[in-house]
């Protein structure tokens, strides 16, 4: 089986950075997607890492550690739109129950 | 279609009747899933498509639950004497997903979902 942790909720102030984390159990890795979902939305893709390291995209990064199970995304800049869940995701078909990120002015 | 497609957007109904959502995935795509979310709760796994493979059940909570995708494309998950624990938004996703080693590295592509009440 496998098992996925997120945090449950998070706030920032706006133009800050703010770091999600996610840890995750599972056999056969081959790689984790972050998901970005505003309220009464469907989850949008954001992010893949298949290697360790930093993969960097605009404000948004996502950072992977295989050996220590470990993922983050990692935004800059906040800005009040970014205010939504952000859900990690390994490449089997699981999610995590997600991060309710709020930012506030 | 430009993008997933479901229907209906909302759906009420009765406990105790059977209730048909529908999903029409982006064209192309070979993989098709269904999720549902209950409110402010993450994505709970129902089932997978791929190509003519036989399908991934393993998520679905209970046999009211079943799902068919006819002719590899458009997708219906039946839930059959619905009960009000079954409310919850249901999202349909396709991705492209080639050979199975690669189908678990594709980026899905969600629907608008159905939410679902059960009164």
């Amino acid at each position: 089986g496998q098992n996925i942790d997120q945090p449950t909720e998070m706030t920032a102030t706006e133009g800050a950075i703010v770091q999600i984390n996610c840890t995750y159990q599972t056999s056969g890795f081959n790689g984790l997607f972050w998901y970005q979902q505003h309220a009464g939305e469907a989850p949008t893709f954001l992010s893949y890492n298949v290697l360790d390291g930093l993969e960097e995209k605009g404000r948004f990064s996502s950072f992977l550690s295989r050996s220590k199970g470990y993922s983050y995304l990692l935004l800059k800049e906040l800005q009040m739109k970014d205010s939504a869940s952000y859900l990690c995701r390994t490449d089997k078909l699981i999610f995590g129950t997600g991060t309710r990120l709020q930012v506030f002015p | 279609g430009a993008g997933v497609s479901q229907s209906p957007s909302n759906k009420v109904t009765e406990k105790g009747k059977d209730v048909e959502l529908r999903c029409d995935p982006i064209s192309g795509h070979t993989a098709l899933y269904w999720y549902r979310q209950s409110l402010g709760q993450g994505l709970e796994f129902l089932i997978y498509f791929q190509g003519n493979s036989a399908p991934d059940k393993s998520g679905l909570p209970s046999d009211r639950f079943s799902a068919e995708r006819t002719g590899g494309s458009v997708s219906t998950l039946t839930i059959q004497r619905t009960q009000q624990e079954d409310s919850a938004v249901y999202l349909c996703a396709s991705s492209l997903a080639g050979d199975r080693g690669l189908r678990l590295r594709e980026k899905l592509f969600f629907g608008s979902g159905t939410q679902l009440s059960v009164l």
